[in-house]
């Protein structure tokens, strides 16, 4: 099984440009969320799903857009890209109840300048 | 609203010595599950143990244990016969059926660095 896909690796954009960061699951699993890890500060939530269609905020989510036409994919846009979005970013996916584990995609490092 | 707090600084260890990450939450729902996940350098989330707060014994998964004590709502975990491998950063999280959406919250980290 692949699990969770994440693309790209890694990511060098320009101030200002606009890029999207593709993820991937095979697991069928209804929750999909994009976290972004930066030093001293853990995972922060991004944005989540819980479903084709339904999307919401999660705690940083200035900046970025999702959304999620099928079970499987839920890419994360970035419209105008800013120094201050230089951060891994993860994918991550499960099923939905409290006692579901995460499954998480490599990451991506994304770095603005 | 949910919170994850995990405050030691770096952590050390000797090799083959046993280590307590420490971790503390706070929800108001009676309903929901903790999870260690460990981080080492080359990056990738690897998924280590869950407590459910309903379960009536700590969680165990080998040399990774969980001390859960419900009413300091601390879910401390605690590794045994420490290996070298075992240096990394450890995620504490939490998820919760608030709202029906049970996101998945994590706290800061803790880095462990073990011994030779």
């Amino acid at each position: 099984n692949a699990g969770v896909t994440q693309t790209p690796k890694f990511q060098v954009l320009k101030t200002g440009q606009s890029m999207t960061l593709q993820c991937a699951q095979d697991m069928n699993h209804e929750y999909m969320s994009w976290y972004r890890q930066d030093p001293g500060m853990g995972l922060r939530l991004i944005h989540y799903s819980v479903g084709a269609g339904i999307t919401d905020q999660g705690e940083v989510p200035n900046g970025y857009n999702v959304s999620r036409s099928t079970t499987e994919d839920f890419p994360l846009r970035l419209l105008s890209a800013a120094p201050s979005q230089t951060s891994v970013y993860f994918c991550a996916s499960s099923y939905t109840g409290t006692q579901k584990k995460a499954f998480f995609g490599q990451g991506t490092r994304l770095t603005v300048v | 609203a949910q919170k994850i707090t995990q405050t030691q600084p770096g952590m050390f260890v000797q090799e083959k010595e046993a280590v307590t990450l420490d971790c503390t939450y706070d929800t108001s729902d009676p309903s929901y599950g903790l999870f260690w996940y460990k981080q080492p350098s080359s990056g990738e989330m690897i998924f280590l143990i869950y407590q459910g707060s309903y379960d009536q014994q700590n969680a165990t998964e080998g040399r990774y244990s969980l001390n859960f004590q419900k009413a300091r709502k601390s879910a401390n975990l605690v590794i045994s016969a420490s290996q070298l491998g075992d240096s990394a950063m450890y995620f504490c999280a939490m998820r919760d059926s608030t709202g029906a959406n049970s996101k998945l919250t994590f706290g800061k980290g803790i880095t462990l660095s073990v011994r030779p």
